[in-house]
């Protein structure tokens, strides 16, 4: 069955610093994989999906993710943290088929950006 | 467009008591969801609809029912709250696309007392 692992459940960076959250995998097909991000006291904003159109996938707010099939592994990353990222981020992967499709989500991680 | 909306966005319940949580999507998705959400353990699925007149139990469907009003509309229905259920409840939908990303309402915040 399919399901994602988040190493990490809370992430301090500093303001300027790369920001790096950690998304594993388990899929016994490719994947469909998704981060979301949850501001405080509001729902879940799409960052950025993997669809298998290419490894490398840019989202918004300037962050991006890798799949990498080798280390079942599909990071986030952002080259430099800004205090507007603080939030809590999720992992999803796609579960089930055509209509019946579901996303199971991992535990998140709450990210912090100290000045 | 309002995407998917939610009512109410607080309520306080007290054991035993009964309640409707409404959701509404504007962008013709075919599927709809229902999740609720504590700490550490991310968003769990309570139940969804597939297609108008269709439901499906997700993983934590004890306790709720739900229906499929319309294409537009998806309630979830507490019988009889317990305190077990305090939680923030999220509706989300789906247009079916290829990668099948969903889209959420703003949640309600849930205390049963």
């Amino acid at each position: 069955a399919q399901s994602v692992t988040q190493l990490g459940s809370h992430v301090s960076v500093s303001e300027g610093a790369l920001v790096l959250l950690r998304c594993n995998y388990s899929s016994s097909v490719p994947p469909y994989l998704f981060w979301y991000v949850q501001y405080p006291n509001q729902g879940l904003q799409l960052l950025l999906k993997y669809t298998s159109a290419a490894t490398l996938v840019k989202g918004i707010n300037g962050f991006e993710a890798e799949f990498k099939k080798s280390e079942t592994s599909f990071h986030l990353t952002k080259p430099s943290a800004h205090m507007s990222d603080a939030a809590e981020y999720f992992c999803a992967v796609i579960r089930g088929s055509g209509s019946a499709r579901q996303l199971t989500f991992g535990s998140g991680t709450q990210l912090t950006v100290l000045p | 467009n309002a995407g998917v909306t939610q009512t109410p966005k607080f309520q306080v319940l007290k054991t035993g008591q009964s309640m409707t949580l409404q959701c509404a999507q504007d962008m013709n998705h075919n599927s709809m969801y229902w999740y609720r959400q504590d700490p550490g353990m991310g968003l769990r699925l309570i139940y969804y609809s597939a297609s108008e007149g269709t439901t499906d139990k997700g993983e934590v469907p004890n306790g709720y029912n739900v229906s499929r009003l319309n294409k537009r509309e998806f309630s979830l229905r507490l019988e009889s709250a317990a305190p077990s259920q305090t939680s923030v409840y999220f509706c989300a939908s789906s247009g079916g696309a290829r990668g099948g990303e969903q889209y959420f309402g703003p949640g309600t915040r849930l205390t049963v007392t």
